[in-house]
């Protein structure tokens, strides 16, 4: 069982609509949460960071977290074509490492 | 307040060399994590510093090792090149690297093994 994974495929919306990308992680130990942005080419930017039940916002940013059902999710209101990028989910381990899902590619259409 | 610096942030190596890539954290971060990303395993830990002491380290060989400075910057070293080396290799700076700590990423260092 992968540690963190996020299964779905690339996610085309259109402009002005609610992007949602998902996570599941394996290790019931984990107690926080990040999501990151990276654009084709650069490193990844940290857009979100949650380590308690129930939803986080940050302006067009939610996310949330289920510890019971060991799920987080994304949400990007108003998706922009900037916010165009692949999305990394990432979960903190007790031994001080973050291991991260594969990714999701984000595709904002004008 | 300054981001994460990396340097080189780009190096092409032949295979059989060794490099060393440096990182510098964020001012008042004293953790230091290292990890490799490559489009087929994604983004991989490779080892994590605090105080100059490794806390942990990842499943990646022995060629790959590390150090850090009292200044909190690190350093890590990648001896007898192969050509599955060549990735991205990032760090990422926490203030302890505990759980309720962000964790930022710096620019990456390209590394190209031939």
């Amino acid at each position: 069982q992968k540690e963190v994974e996020q299964n779905s495929g690339p996610l085309s919306v259109p402009e002005g609509a609610i992007a949602s990308l998902n996570c599941t992680y394996s290790d019931r130990g984990s107690q926080s949460f990040f999501w990151y942005r990276q654009y084709s080419g650069k490193s990844p930017e940290l857009i979100m960071f949650i380590y308690s039940n129930g939803d986080k916002e940050d302006g067009r940013f939610t996310a949330q977290l289920n510890k019971a059902s060991q799920y987080v999710s994304l949400l990007i209101r108003d998706s922009q074509p900037s916010d165009s990028a692949t999305y990394l989910c990432a979960a903190h381990y007790g031994n001080n490492r973050l291991a991260f899902g594969k990714g999701n590619q984000v595709v904002v259409i004008p | 307040k300054a981001g994460v610096t990396q340097t080189p942030r780009y190096l092409i190596k032949t295979r059989g060399q060794q490099v060393t890539l440096s990182c510098s954290p964020i001012s008042g971060h004293r953790s230091v994590s290292w990890y490799q990303q490559t489009p087929g395993q994604g983004l991989q830990f490779l080892f994590e510093y605090f105080s100059e002491t490794q806390r942990n380290k990842g499943n990646f060989p022995g060629r790959f090792s590390g150090r850090q400075f009292s200044n909190s910057r690190s350093e890590m070293n990648v001896s007898t090149l192969e050509l599955g080396d060549s990735a991205l290799y990032l760090c990422a700076s926490s203030f302890q690297g505990d759980w309720d700590n962000e964790q930022f990423f710096g620019p990456g260092t390209r590394l190209t093994v031939l």
